[in-house]
C-alpha cells in the first residue's frame, strides 16, 4: 500500500490562503488521491480528491503535481473552522476495496 | 439526509469485560467500515463489509475483535475481552460503493481501565 508523507504541524493567519503539502513517491497510476480533514471531537469528513488532473470544489482545490508523487491542498481564505488535522489518503482501484490508510496528518492551526 | 449513527458515545469499562458498538449508516450506503483511532494517531481500518460481506478484515485482531452487518445495514463491533491498549475511538463510515466519499460518525470513545 502506498504511503503519504505529511508536515506534522501548520500555522495560517484567518483569511489567507494555506497550502498544505502532501508527498506520495510510491504512488500507482491507479491510486486516487484523497483529502480528509478531522475536527476535534469529530469524525473525519471529505474534502476533496482527484486521480490526475487539479480538482476544485466549494470548500478547496488540488494541485497534483506532473509526476503525481506530490499534492497540495489548498484553502483559499482560512477562517478559524478550518482549524483541524488535514489527512491526505492514497486509495488503490486494484485492490476492489479502494482501503484507504491514514496517516498522522497536518495539524493546522489558524491565528485570528 | 441523515448522518451515520453510533451508539454508545463513551465508554468505560475494566480489562477483560467485553463491550460492544453499533452502527447505523446512511440509507443506500453498500459499503460499512470500522475504524480504530488511537490518540494521536489517524483512524486504522479494522475491517470493511460490502452489503452483508466482509472485503476486508486484515487490521481485524480477531482472537479479541469481532464485527458483523447481518442485514446489510446496521452493523455492531464487538471487544472480548478487552485490553488497556483498545482504548481508542472507534469510528463507523459508510459509502455509497467502495471508492466514493465515506461519511463518518461521531464515534464511541472507549477507556478501558
Amino acid at each position: 500500500d502506498a504511503k503519504t508523507t505529511q508536515p506534522n504541524s501548520m500555522e495560517s493567519n484567518e483569511e489567507e490562503p494555506v497550502h498544505l503539502p502532501c508527498n506520495h513517491s510510491t504512488i500507482s497510476g491507479t491510486d486516487y488521491i484523497h483529502w480528509y480533514r478531522q475536527l476535534p471531537s469529530q469524525g473525519p469528513e471529505y474534502v476533496i480528491h482527484g486521480l490526475t488532473s487539479n480538482v476544485n470544489n466549494r470548500m478547496a482545490s488540488l494541485a497534483i503535481a506532473e509526476d503525481r508523487k506530490s499534492s497540495t491542498l489548498i484553502l483559499h481564505r482560512a477562517t478559524l473552522r478550518d482549524a483541524a488535522v488535514y489527512y491526505c489518503i492514497l486509495s488503490s482501484a486494484d485492490s476492489g476495496t479502494y482501503k484507504y490508510i491514514f496517516g498522522t496528518g497536518t495539524r493546522l492551526k489558524v491565528l485570528a | 439526509e441523515a448522518g451515520v449513527a453510533q451508539s454508545p458515545r463513551y465508554k468505560i469499562i475494566e480489562k477483560r469485560q467485553s463491550v460492544a458498538f453499533w452502527c447505523n449508516p446512511i440509507s443506500g450506503h453498500a459499503t460499512l467500515y470500522w475504524y480504530q483511532q488511537i490518540l494521536g494517531q489517524g483512524p486504522k481500518l479494522l475491517i470493511q463489509f460490502q452489503n452483508n460481506g466482509v472485503v476486508d478484515d486484515s487490521q481485524l485482531p480477531k482472537d479479541r475483535f469481532s464485527a458483523e452487518r447481518l442485514k446489510g445495514v446496521d452493523s455492531t463491533l464487538k471487544i472480548q475481552p478487552a485490553k488497556l491498549e483498545d482504548s481508542a475511538v472507534y469510528l463507523c463510515a459508510s459509502s455509497f460503493l467502495p471508492g466514493y466519499e465515506q461519511f463518518f460518525g461521531p464515534g464511541t470513545r472507549l477507556t478501558v481501565l
